[in-house]
């Protein structure tokens, strides 16, 4: 069955770049989505790739895709402390009807 | 900016007791969905919902699960006789036609006692 799956836990020190992965079973997927979740919160959408892309760049977000291997990482320039959280990665075969299987989800803790 | 709205934000309920979660999608939206979170674990599809009914749904949407579209803006989510497992943030989400993305309510945390 389709299944994301991601780390359970990243720590990096403030101003380093983290780098979070994510794999995915359904080779069907066309989108591909990054959420951050801050303790006791809701679901905050920082970017998605459609799944004909290899890259996106969105200010100190990088998504890179490699549909070959079905992996997918989300690069965080200068991570600052407001960046830590829970990032999770889903994949959709649309968003107009279609859900979305969400991964386990990564807790990234920026270290001062 | 359009945002999906969710009440209560809490519910503390007893087990066995009825319990309706309610949503109100983007107004325009024609896609609606439920899903859950047990503390700690990943989001979890429950259902999604489309011209007025279940378009797909998850294993975990039993029987003592419903959705309603009752009138043109609210989307619910009634849970017939919750069990202590029933204890998770649910979370709503809608989406259009020309949308890329769902956008997801900020949540109804569910307690059973």
């Amino acid at each position: 069955g389709e299944d994301v799956e991601q780390s359970l836990f990243l720590s990096v020190r403030e101003g380093d770049s983290s780098v979070i992965n994510c794999t995915y079973t359904d080779s069907s997927s066309t989108y591909l989505y990054w959420y951050k979740q801050e303790p006791g919160a809701g679901l905050q959408l920082l970017t998605y790739i459609f799944s004909n892309m290899d890259m996106k760049q969105d200010q100190r977000l990088t998504v890179l895709l490699n549909k070959k291997d079905k992996h997918l990482s989300l690069r965080i320039a200068d991570t600052q402390t407001g960046d830590s959280a829970i990032y999770f990665c889903a994949e959709s075969h649309s968003p107009r009807g279609y859900k979305y299987i969400f991964g386990t989800g990564t807790r990234l803790k920026v270290l001062a | 900016e359009p945002e999906v709205t969710q009440t209560p934000s809490h519910q503390v309920t007893q087990m066995g007791q009825e319990v309706i979660l309610r949503c109100v999608p983007i107004s325009n939206h024609l896609y609606f969905y439920w899903y859950r979170q047990i503390l700690g674990q990943k989001v979890e599809f429950l259902v999604s919902f489309y011209n007025n009914e279940i378009s797909e749904k998850s294993e975990i949407f039993d029987d003592q699960f419903s959705v309603e579209r009752p009138d043109g803006s609210n989307f619910t989510l009634k849970i017939r006789s919750t069990k202590l497992e029933d204890s998770a943030m649910y979370f709503c989400a809608s989406s259009g036609t020309s949308e890329e993305t769902q956008y997801f309510g900020p949540g109804t945390r569910l307690l059973v006692l």
